[in-house]
């Protein structure tokens, strides 16, 4: 199947910095991505809708201004965490459709730890 | 799209038949029943996906009831490495594309 990779695999930051968390379809163009935040024990929160060549649409209660994504090219979005706070600490993860039939192809994670 | 319940929890011996079951009373007649399913720390992972028909792939099955209000995933010889939290969702094929996940089944295969 198509592969969704995304990097870093996991990174550390301090309080009010920002990290950048790459997301690539190795194998196939991706006009759409799909960000999501997962919470320990908790299921994936779609936070937004990253499109090729526009503005991201964001999910109710997720601030745009916030977590910054770019969708530069038909296989590579990128999310920013800009001003990250320890609540900001969470999995982050991204996917992408290929074809017509809904399947969505996920990346392995990107785990943020802020201090 | 419409609303999905599961099991919380289930647990199963290695090398039985895992049966997963999901309602989705409020399906209408263009939505399908996807299933994907998340091993600890990973991202999600495509399993099956059907409209009204039974389907089958390598990793699993899939049984729909007549009336579409539930269907079952099973994995039929189940391992140790299928232990993960399965979602079913109910969406249409243009919105399967930005899934909305429930809570998810915890499955764990004991040895």
């Amino acid at each position: 199947g198509a592969v969704v990779s995304q990097h870093p695999s996991w990174v550390i930051c301090k309080s009010g910095t920002s990290v950048k968390i790459e997301c690539r379809s190795l194998d196939f163009q991706a006009t759409t991505m799909f960000w999501y935040r997962q919470f320990p024990k908790q299921s994936l929160m779609l936070m937004a809708t990253s499109n090729e060549g526009s503005k991201a649409t964001y999910e109710q209660g997720v601030e745009k201004d916030k977590f910054l994504i770019n969708h530069a090219s038909l296989t590579l979005s990128t999310l920013t965490v800009t001003s990250a706070h320890p609540e900001d600490s969470s999995f982050y993860i991204c996917s992408a459709p290929q074809g017509n039939t809904g399947e969505l192809f996920f990346g392995e994670g990107s785990r943020l730890t802020v201090l | 799209d419409a609303k999905t319940t599961q099991p919380p929890s289930m647990d199963c011996a290695e090398g039985r038949a895992a049966n997963l079951p999901c309602n989705h009373s409020t399906i209408s007649g263009n939505e399908y029943v996807y299933w994907y399913r998340q091993i600890h720390s990973q991202g999600p992972q495509y399993i099956i996906h059907g409209l009204k028909n039974n389907e089958t792939n390598e990793m699993a099955s899939l049984i729909i009831t007549e009336d579409r209000k539930s269907s079952t995933l099973i994995l039929p010889h189940a391992t140790l490495r299928d232990t993960a939290v399965y979602y079913c969702i109910v969406s249409s094929i243009q919105g399967a594309q930005k899934l909305v996940f429930g809570q998810g089944t915890r499955l764990t295969i004991n040895p």
